[in-house]
């Protein structure tokens, strides 16, 4: 089946730092991706929608500027927390539906547990 | 816009008990309806889905029946192990918006031996 792959799985990074994770589609094209952060109460928050070859599209209240998003081919997306604070740590997914595949469900990439000192 | 609305947690079973886990929606059109599982540290996965009204999806025991008269797709299965143990998402997919799907919060299962 369609694999989405993310790396890396977990991360710590000292304040101030940017970090990058990326999101692969494995055996698919994605010309979207989606970017969730995961709360400790386990609920998913759109962070935003990756499109290739376009720029990103932000949820409400999501800083561009410190969450940076680029869909540079139809397999790759890359999120980059710049400026990293202790108050970004957090639970990271990236998904994506199968391009032309009707009522496709979304594939999830394990995620990036992101820990900011 | 959409919303769905799903069973607050966290549920505790002992094994081999019967488990429901009730799932609501709004949406304009017609939606796709899916639920995911997340085990511990991992991301989602697709545990089932339905794509239009009666349809029914199942997979590994569970089962879920999209109702659309009474918007719902509860998830159900009938005897639960501890291997189930995971939080559960009910979520939808409207055609229109490029895969852009609207979860519930989460339901938080715990199966005890």
């Amino acid at each position: 089946g369609a694999v989405v792959s993310q790396h890396p799985s977990r991360v710590i990074c000292k304040s101030g730092t940017s970090v990058k994770i990326e999101c692969r589609s494995l055996d698919f094209q994605a010309t979207t991706m989606f970017w969730y952060r995961q709360f400790p109460k386990q609920s998913l928050m759109l962070m935003a929608t990756s499109n290739e070859g376009s720029k990103a599209t932000y949820e409400q209240g999501v800083e561009k500027d410190k969450f940076l998003i680029n869909h540079a081919s139809l397999t790759l997306s890359t999120l980059t927390v710049t400026s990293a604070h202790p108050e970004d740590s957090s639970f990271y997914i990236c998904s994506a539906p199968e391009v032309g595949a009707r009522n496709s469900p979304l594939h999830f990439g394990n995620g990036t547990r992101l820990t900011v000192t | 816009g959409n919303s769905v609305t799903q069973m607050e947690g966290p549920v505790t079973l002992s094994e081999e008990a019967f488990l429901t886990i009730n799932c609501t929606y709004t949406a304009t059109g017609y939606p796709s309806l899916f639920w995911y599982v997340q085990y511990p540290g991992e991301g989602l996965q697709l545990l089932l889905k339905a794509t239009k009204a009666d349809d029914k999806g199942s997979n590994k025991g569970f089962e879920a029946t999209y109702r659309k008269e009474t918007t719902s797709f509860h998830l159900e299965k009938g005897s639960v192990q501890v291997s189930d143990s995971a939080v559960y998402f009910c979520a939808l997919s409207d055609s229109t918006n490029a895969g852009k799907s609207t979860f519930g919060d989460g339901t938080t299962l715990t199966v005890k031996p």
